[in-house]
């Protein structure tokens, strides 16, 4: 398996202007988390989804930013407008069904900078 | 709910020597507990779990890691530090909820540095 695909790698944008971050799931897995991490703050889960349907979004900082998963293979984390505070490394994560090992597997990340 | 406690940001030791990772949790749940390690510019990876099997739990690159419940710790150990082995080591825990779903709650992290 590929693993968890994520895209871009690397970001970089003026405030104000949108941005997508896309990830793709392992195939199977029916959880779906995005985190952001920041030396400030550590890692933060954002959103975390269950079979593409969004459980808690209680770690999304405000609504500049929404998370859609469209179907079981891929996920879109936006931000509009972004901000100069918003840049960090924004990681997507999968785990395979409740019941079997909980562990998630996480993607190699996108830096996003906002000048 | 549940949390996790790293005792220690940063941690040094020489090439060779004993590796020790504090990590004490809390769960109001029998918990699944996990160490992750995160290379520069990489994303985490899963060095070992603990899934209410054997309490010593024995993971990738020599790593392992005990799960003492009366001390609600979790500690990661490797009996000899190679240089490879510098990065940043996350602890996470996750109840087992039924309808709950998988979401881990991360520690602080704790970087390991390994001297000549």
């Amino acid at each position: 398996d590929a693993g968890v695909i994520q895209s871009p790698r690397h970001e970089v944008t003026e405030m104000g202007q949108e941005v997508t971050l896309r990830c793709k799931p392992i195939s199977g897995h029916d959880y779906l988390f995005w985190y952001r991490q920041t030396m400030m703050r550590g890692l933060e889960l954002l959103i975390y989804f269950n079979n593409n349907v969004p459980i808690d979004d209680s770690g999304m900082p405000e609504d500049r930013f929404s998370a859609k998963m469209p179907n079981a293979s891929f996920s879109t984390l936006k931000i509009q407008p972004s901000e100069p505070r918003d840049s960090a490394v924004y990681f997507c994560a999968s785990s395979a069904p409740q019941g079997s090992s909980y562990e998630q597997y996480f993607g190699p990340g996108t830096r996003l900078t906002v000048t | 709910a549940q949390s996790v406690t790293q005792l220690g940001s940063h941690v040094s030791v020489s090439e060779g020597a004993l590796v020790l990772l504090r990590c004490n949790y809390s769960s109001s749940v029998p918990p699944y507990l996990f160490w992750y390690v995160q290379y520069p510019n990489q994303g985490l990876q899963l060095l070992l779990k603990y899934t209410s099997a054997a309490t010593l739990v024995k993971g990738i690159n020599g790593f392992e890691a005990e799960f003492k419940k009366s001390e609600t710790s979790f500690h990661l150990t490797k009996p000899s530090a190679h240089m490879s082995d510098a990065a940043e080591y996350f602890c996470a825990v996750s109840g087992r909820l039924t309808g709950g779903g998988n979401k881990l709650t991360f520690g602080t992290g704790t970087q390991l540095k390994v001297e000549l």
